[in-house]
């Protein structure tokens, strides 16, 4: 059974530390991998990968596939309050089907 | 603007009384798809569609109805709605995958259903 793993389900740091948030897959004709960051309601794309070892960025988030071992990480550099969400990873297959995870919960105090 | 339209933002409904969540999008997308997600349960895949007149089934689709008569439109129905429905809804739509299209997903602003 397809399924997308992501780990810790709730974490709670300081401002300005940096956090690393895991996904790990088993998915049948891996596609791609997505990150989605989830705030008051609607999920907004953060990075989609589909190759290993090419790092994604983006200001202070970062991202990385890794198809030989199945997992992706989402790294947060200088956590800000405003980065306080629900993380969601989300991995897409060759027969179109989408799986998502089941979301990390961030809280970043000030 | 480029959005996906969800209507409406919240809904409280008794068993049993048949209803709509309307999804629209502006960006000429040919996949939708519909998601519910419930506390420690994340998002699940209710039904998708790849195009006009084509649509299939998700991971929770039993309770549920969809049609896509038109591209932009993908209306999700519940002809009786049960309690274990409430729930919080999304649309979603996409660029086609098979040919190679974006695979992000742009969202809705969800639907809160709170059925009685």
């Amino acid at each position: 059974e397809d399924k997308v793993v992501q780990s810790p389900l709730s974490l709670v740091v300081h401002e300005g530390d940096t956090v690393t948030l895991n996904c790990s897959y088993e998915v049948t004709n891996f596609r791609s991998l997505l990150w989605y960051k989830q705030e008051k309601k609607a999920p907004t794309f953060l990075f989609m990968l589909t190759s290993s070892g090419i790092e994604k960025k983006s200001g202070r988030l970062s991202s990385i596939l890794d198809k030989k071992e199945l997992f992706s990480i989402l790294n947060i550099t200088a956590t800000q309050t405003g980065d306080s969400a629900i993380y969601l990873c989300a991995v897409q297959n060759r027969d179109d089907k989408i799986i998502f995870g089941k979301g990390t919960r961030l809280h970043i105090l000030p | 603007e480029a959005q996906v339209t969800q209507n409406p933002r919240y809904l409280i409904t008794v068993t049993g009384k048949k209803l709509t969540v309307t999804c629209s999008q502006n960006m000429n997308h040919e996949y939708m798809s519909w998601y519910r997600q419930d506390p420690g349960l994340g998002l699940r895949q209710i039904y998708y569609s790849m195009n006009v007149e084509v649509t299939d089934k998700g991971d929770v689709p039993e309770g549920y109805k969809v049609s896509r008569k038109e591209k932009r439109n993908f209306p999700l129905i519940l002809e009786s709605p049960s309690p274990n429905q409430t729930s919080l809804y999304f649309c979603a739509s996409s660029y086609s995958r098979g040919h190679g299209g974006n695979e992000k997903l742009f969202f809705g602003s969800g639907t809160q259903l709170s059925v009685l």
